[in-house]
């Protein structure tokens, strides 16, 4: 199965500025995915990536606030912009090759403090 | 629009005891997923069900797929302390390159 490299894996950032998580998979791969992890919640889709096209967003997240780049199969950035407390969150990403394989690979998540 | 349930979302057991956790999901699908999460780690894969009765076992968890009943269990079997964590399933609505939705989780607490 793919493995995804995830940085940075914490930050404390301050209000109104941004932060770019990258994700970095060791293979190619059809689809990514962003997740949102609040503090003992389940984990709440951002956004579907694919590559060479927009993301397309879930209900509650708009690319103004949370745009993301997929240049190619192996690589993938989701940006948190204009932070606040309330985007304290760990935030995952996901890849799956697609086609006959079944995986979901996630990375190892980011933990962003927001102050 | 898939949902997924899952119960009890909070559980403590006694270590040596046996107990299943469950998980429903609103639409068809013939995929389902279970993962563990430890806290402050991320998601890790623990079975993934493929078709209507597939069963998978590893260790003292063992999970199964009613596609028909839309529901599967992972059971667990004379549990031990390293067993404590949050446990997730997840559903895809079809058999295209969709994102995973998920459960609440269960956050499992396994006492001496």
């Amino acid at each position: 199965s793919a493995v995804i490299s995830q940085k940075p894996s914490r930050d404390i950032c301050q209000r109104g500025t941004s932060l770019t998580i990258q994700c970095q998979v060791d293979s190619q791969v059809t689809m990514m995915f962003w997740y949102r992890q609040q503090p003992g919640q389940s984990l709440t889709l951002i956004a579907t990536a694919n590559q060479g096209s927009e993301a397309t967003y879930e209900s509650g997240f708009v690319i103004d606030k949370f745009p993301i780049s997929r240049p190619n199969l192996t690589f993938s950035t989701l940006t948190v912009s204009n932070m606040s407390p309330e985007d304290s969150s760990i935030y995952l990403c996901s890849a799956t090759p697609g086609q006959d394989y079944y995986g979901y690979t996630f990375g190892s998540g980011t933990r962003l403090t927001v102050v | 629009e898939l949902k997924v349930e899952q119960n009890p979302l909070f559980l403590s057991m006694q270590e040596g005891k046996n107990y299943t956790i469950y998980c429903n999901y609103s639409t068809t699908s013939d995929r389902l997923y279970w993962y563990r999460q430890d806290p402050g780690k991320s998601l890790e894969s623990l079975f993934v069900l493929l078709s209507n009765g597939a069963v998978k076992q590893e260790g003292r968890l063992m999970a199964s797929l009613d596609t028909k009943a839309r529901l599967s269990t992972l059971h667990i079997t004379a549990a031990v302390h390293d067993l404590s964590a949050t446990y997730f399933c997840a559903v895809v609505e079809d058999s295209g390159n969709t994102p995973l939705v998920f459960g609440k989780g269960t956050r499992l607490s396994v006492i001496a």
